[in-house]
């Protein structure tokens, strides 16, 4: 069985940091793409960042890039993501969830996996 | 403002069948499959369907995909007061380089 539990989650000041982390069993981690999605309190799936099997290939939303850090460790059969220079507006439960494939951004891709998500809260 | 568009909520009677619509552009749904998701209430959400049409195995068959140009539908049959939930469409978008959803659509069974 697939199994996603995020983890990291919290109370931070804006302006700090947070590292969230993604513990990934029941499937061969390093054959698949990982992602991370969050969700706003009583709002919409938003796409955060994604990594494909190797780490050789990652992307981000405009509203994280250059903030967020979205890496892997295979041998832990784990998914990391550092937010940095956080916002009120990152305020969101945040979602890891496995990618069909090996790779991402295909015109095929999808998730088929999501855990229960991370509780991340920006305020002063 | 969500890249894909869905209404925001949609009602209809156990046992009826109800579609949610969801359009988007050449860059995202014109050009790639679509994906739908459900949301029950205070869970992660669950995959429903895939490469536009596809189930995942344990998916009953009242539940349907199909798409047409940059718009894409999903179908529900025989509702059941358990498919209250929010249902997302989502696509990759060659043009942001990133995944991209609808704003959700929220399903009351009368």
């Amino acid at each position: 069985e697939v199994q996603l539990v995020e983890s990291g989650g919290g109370l931070v000041q804006p302006g700090r940091s947070l590292r969230l982390s993604c513990a990934a069993s029941g499937f061969t981690f390093d054959d698949y793409a990982m992602h991370w999605v969050r969700q706003a309190p009583g709002k919409g799936l938003e796409w955060v960042s994604g990594i494909d099997w190797n780490s050789g290939s990652t992307d981000y939303a405009d509203s994280v890039k250059g903030r967020f850090t979205i890496s892997r460790n295979n041998a832990k059969n784990s998914l990391y993501l550092q937010m940095n220079s956080l916002r009120a507006e990152d305020t969101a439960l945040y979602y890891c969830a496995k990618d069909a494939y090996l790779r991402f951004g295909d015109y095929y891709d999808y998730f088929d996996y999501w855990g229960q998500g991370t509780l991340v809260t920006v305020s002063s | 403002q969500s890249v894909l568009t869905q209404p925001p909520s949609v009602s209809a009677a156990p046992g009826q069948k109800v579609t949610f619509s969801c359009s988007g552009s050449s860059s995202n749904i014109g050009n790639n499959y679509v994906s739908w998701y459900q949301q029950l209430p205070g869970t992660a959400p669950k995959l429903l369907i895939y490469d536009n049409n596809k189930r995942p195995s344990g998916i009953p068959d009242r539940f349907s995909g199909s798409k047409s140009g940059t718009s894409a539908t999903l179908g529900i049959s025989g509702l059941q007061t358990g498919d209250e939930a929010a249902y997302y469409c989502g696509t990759w978008d060659s043009g942001l380089s990133a995944a991209v959803f609808g704003g959700g659509t929220k399903l009351t069974v009368l």
